[in-house]
């Protein structure tokens, strides 16, 4: 069965900190795999997409990897602010079939 | 990137009573994808609307609780039916562009009372 897990479920940190958030998927046969952010009853903004032939992938202060073999993506976050506050789920695609992840809820102290 | 319009953002209903979700796309797309996501939890697959056949359902969800339309390639409606409490969630509409990158509507939030 494929499955994507979150670690940790919810941080919290103070302003200003780099951060990782952790997704492991269990069938590393995936086209892709998607981080985004989600907001308190909102929907999903994407973030980053990291293609199953890539390692990393960037945006500003953003920065996502993929180990494919061992099944794991980081998403890195530099100097976190206030408003990066949200959760973060990741989501793999085998083929028009995304599986995602429960999420990490960040939040990020002033 | 495709741009999706979603509405309700939310809406607060009776019990018993339906609710239709609209989703509209800027662009041209084959699938088009319902999620569920309950309190505290993250996306469950509802069913994949395609244009002119019918939607397929995972699982779980059938055709008269969350009937599905979609007229054409930019437009779809989910309806929650004769709903009670346990349906109380955030509904997202979803494309996937080149069948790879999924962009997600703003999501209805749902109480029912």
């Amino acid at each position: 069965k494929q499955e994507v897990t979150q670690i940790p479920a919810a941080l919290s940190v103070p302003e200003g900190e780099n951060l990782v958030l952790n997704c492991s998927f269990t069938d590393s046969a995936i086209y892709n795999l998607q981080w985004f952010r989600q907001d308190p009853g909102k929907g999903l903004t994407s973030l980053l997409l990291i293609q199953s032939s890539q390692r990393e992938q960037t945006s500003g202060r953003l920065n996502a990897s993929l180990d494919k073999s061992s099944g794991r993506s980081t998403l890195y976050i530099a100097a976190s602010q206030p408003g990066d506050s949200a959760t973060y789920l990741c989501a793999a695609n085998y083929g028009q079939n995304f599986v995602f992840g429960p999420g990490t809820r960040l939040s990020v102290l002033p | 990137s495709a741009v999706i319009s979603q509405k309700p953002s939310r809406d607060i209903c009776q019990r018993g009573t339906s609710l239709t979700i609209q989703c509209q796309v800027d662009s041209q797309v084959t699938m088009m994808f319902w999620y569920r996501q309950q309190p505290g939890q993250s996306l469950t697959l509802i069913a994949t609307a395609n244009q002119g056949s019918e939607a397929t359902y995972e699982s779980g969800f059938v055709i008269d609780k969350f009937p599905i339309s979609r007229p054409n390639l930019t437009f779809s409606t989910l309806t929650v039916s004769n709903m009670s409490p346990e349906d109380s969630s955030i509904y997202l509409c979803s494309v996937a562009e080149h069948n790879e990158k999924l962009f997600f509507g703003s999501g209805t939030q749902l109480s029912v009372l």
